[in-house]
């Protein structure tokens, strides 16, 4: 079991800029989640797919926001022209459906985002 | 709305010293709750999870209660160690996870 993979760890980028984070889940899971966390909060839900399908976003998740599950695997979450309001860690998590809803989420470590 | 509430924010103690930890929800209507563990800088570690018919969940030192009807969720730490020190959150899941601000432990030797 490797776990949740999010890449990059950290990413430094210039307001204006285009950035775009990778999530690979638990292999057999097919429930994908997105979470933005900023600090000494809880992390906010943005987004989620059930294999390819996204079932649903959060009215956080602005039009500068865009995340795709291509394969049903692996996810990318793209933040077009960042602004300084974005700077938060972003967290990927996957569960999966095997007995219902009642399964655990299972955490990634996070990409950290700052925008100078 | 559902709103999750978790006091204390923070909470310091000596080493050795048994803690409870209170976490509290608005809606009752919840799939299940869970317990995370946050380090500085890295993501979550799940704890405990407690299905909303379930009333207790232990793991080790860990002990977590939910009582749905008055949304209430405790998790009781025995014997408290430094390595305890984390932020430690709780989130209700509906059809997503709503975490809490957390509590930040530091325990010390």
């Amino acid at each position: 079991d490797t776990g949740v993979s999010q890449n990059p760890r950290h990413k430094i980028t210039k307001r204006g800029q285009n950035v775009t984070f990778r999530c690979d889940p638990i292999s057999e899971h097919n429930r994908l989640y997105w979470y933005r966390q900023t600090l000494g909060q809880g992390p906010e839900f943005l987004t989620y797919f059930q294999n390819e399908a996204q079932l649903e976003k959060s009215r956080l998740l602005s039009d500068r926001f865009s995340a795709e599950r291509p394969k049903g695997s692996f996810s990318t979450l793209e933040i077009q022209r960042t602004e300084q309001g974005d700077s938060a860690m972003y967290l990927c998590a996957s569960s999966s459906t095997g007995q219902g809803d009642n399964q655990p989420q299972h955490f990634g470590d996070g990409t950290r985002l700052s925008i100078l | 709305k559902q709103e999750v509430t978790q006091i204390p924010a923070a909470l310091s103690v000596p080493e050795g010293e048994n803690l409870v930890l209170n976490c509290s929800f608005t809606d009752s209507a919840i799939y299940n709750l869970q317990w995370f563990r946050q380090d500085p800088g890295k993501g979550l570690t799940s704890l405990l999870l407690i299905q909303s018919s379930q009333r207790e969940q232990t793991s080790g030192r860990l002990n977590a209660s939910l009582d749905k009807s008055s949304g209430r969720s405790t998790l009781y730490i025995a014997a408290s160690q430094p390595g305890d020190s984390a932020t430690y959150l709780c989130a209700v899941y509906t059809d997503k996870l709503i975490f809490g601000t957390g509590t930040r432990l530091q325990v010390f030797p």
